[in-house]
């Protein structure tokens, strides 16, 4: 079974709409999470990060986190061109890990105008 | 506040020659990793250092990858005898240590032909 396991894209959405990226997540002892956003030939940029069951939100982002189910999302509100990328999940695996962080392999968001 | 940097950014070398890479975390981040990223791929971890002392390696670092951080400053990623699998965008990220969040540098793009 894979750790970390995004829904397959690529994701298209029309100006302005609601964009709804998921990620589930095998280990049950992983605390932290966290959401980077990736533009095409640049690096990673982290974009939220959350660690408690719930909501959190940031302006047009919001991610949600449900550790019975496993389960991380990140929505983002009234989705604009600029939010064309692909957009990675990632968490620690453990508090004995180093915090090194574990990557699904991304989803890809194109927002058509 | 400068963020993490990383040179060179791109690097183009032939089979079997020895490449080095390197990072500037973000001043005063006390944690600093290094990741490597391949098309299609979420970055996966390579090493990782607290100040100075290189705490883990992942199996991935081969006996042919060697990093350092002297001083608990930048720090520098070798790659000898270079194979054309070594391809991809090597990132370094920063953290503090009380502090979870990483924060990604551009990436050294390298390409071994």
């Amino acid at each position: 079974q894979k750790e970390v396991e995004q829904n397959s894209g690529p994701l298209s959405v029309p100006e302005g709409a609601i964009a709804s990226l998921n990620c589930t997540y095998s280990d049950r002892v992983s605390q932290s999470f966290f959401w980077y956003r990736q533009y095409s030939g640049k690096s990673p940029e982290l974009i939220m990060s959350i660690y408690s069951n719930g909501d959190k939100e940031d302006g047009r982002f919001t991610a949600q986190l449900n550790k019975a189910s496993q389960y991380v999302s990140l929505l983002i509100r009234d989705s604009q061109p600029s939010d064309s990328a692909t957009y990675l999940c990632a968490f620690f695996q453990d508090r004995g890990s180093n915090y090194k962080l574990t990557f699904g392999k991304g989803t890809l968001l194109t927002v058509n105008p | 506040d400068t963020g993490v940097s990383q040179d060179p950014r791109h690097k183009i070398t032939k089979r079997g020659q020895n490449v080095t890479f390197r990072c500037d975390p973000i001043s005063e981040h006390n944690r600093l990793y290094w990741y490597r990223q391949t098309l299609g791929q979420g970055p996966e971890f390579l090493t990782y250092f607290q100040n100075e002392a290189q705490l883990e390696k992942s199996r991935l670092l081969s006996d042919r990858f060697s990093a350092e951080r002297p001083k608990g400053s930048f720090s520098t990623l070798e790659i000898q005898r270079t194979e054309q699998g070594d391809s991809a965008m090597y990132l370094c990220a920063s953290s503090f240590a009380e502090v979870y969040e990483q924060y990604f540098g551009p990436g050294t793009r390298l390409t071994v032909t």
